[in-house]
């Protein structure tokens, strides 16, 4: 069964530091991993996906995320965070025909 | 070109009844999953539709129920409303295989 696991419930950084988000999976074949992003009262938003290839994968907002087939992780990273990145992150697995799981979620805040 | 919407955007409904959602997925898409997203808690799959059948299910009670029509748009039926089911029901779209799935804004249901 296919499962996504978010080990920190909340996270606080200082404007301008570095991020890290941590995000590990179960799933039996090769996965699609994604990082959405959700403000208060809003619908998801894709950061960035990965499917296949560079498993360094860019995304928005400057976001990028590493897959460690190793350690069945996919970690969401950002060299300098801003106070607009303050929000929910999720991480989710899929295949090509599974629909997305989702993690519990991490809720970032970011100190002035 | 839309992308997928959900009707209604709020929704209050008493214990007991029933409610039924809506979504029309972005164009080109043939395939709906709906997911249920508590306060403070990730996104849950409950279930996926494709060529109006009910391809796979999450972990929720029959109470759940979907439909696909003709045209792809799909609604998310639940029958004998508990408080629990409060919750933002989040719909997804994508095409049959492929590897992003786009998701509505969705229905906030209260149920009192």
């Amino acid at each position: 069964a296919q499962s996504v696991t978010q080990p920190d419930i909340h996270i606080t950084v200082s404007e301008g530091a570095s991020l890290e988000l941590r995000c590990n999976y179960s799933y039996g074949a090769t996965p699609y991993l994604f990082w959405y992003v959700q403000s208060p009262g809003q619908g998801l938003q894709l950061l960035l996906k990965y499917f296949s290839g560079d498993t360094l994968v860019q995304g928005i907002k400057g976001f990028e995320a590493e897959f460690k087939r190793s350690q069945s992780s996919f970690n969401l990273r950002k060299p300098s965070v801003h106070w607009s990145d303050a929000a929910e992150y999720f991480c989710a697995v899929g295949g090509w025909i599974d629909d997305m799981r989702f993690g519990a979620g991490t809720r970032l805040t970011v100190k002035p | 070109d839309a992308g997928v919407t959900q009707s209604p955007t709020h929704l209050i409904k008493t214990r007991g009844q029933q409610v039924t959602l809506r979504c029309s997925p972005k164009s080109g898409h043939d395939t709906v999953s709906w997911y249920q997203q508590a306060l403070g808690q990730g996104p849950q799959f409950i279930f996926q539709y494709y060529e109006e059948e009910e391809r796979q299910r999450g972990n929720f009670p029959d109470r759940f129920s979907g439909h696909q029509f003709p045209n792809y748009s799909s609604e998310l039926n639940v029958n004998a409303l508990l408080l629990g089911d409060s919750a933002l029901y989040l719909c997804a779209s994508r095409l049959r295989g492929g590897n992003e799935a786009f998701f509505g804004q969705g229905t906030r249901l209260t149920v009192v």
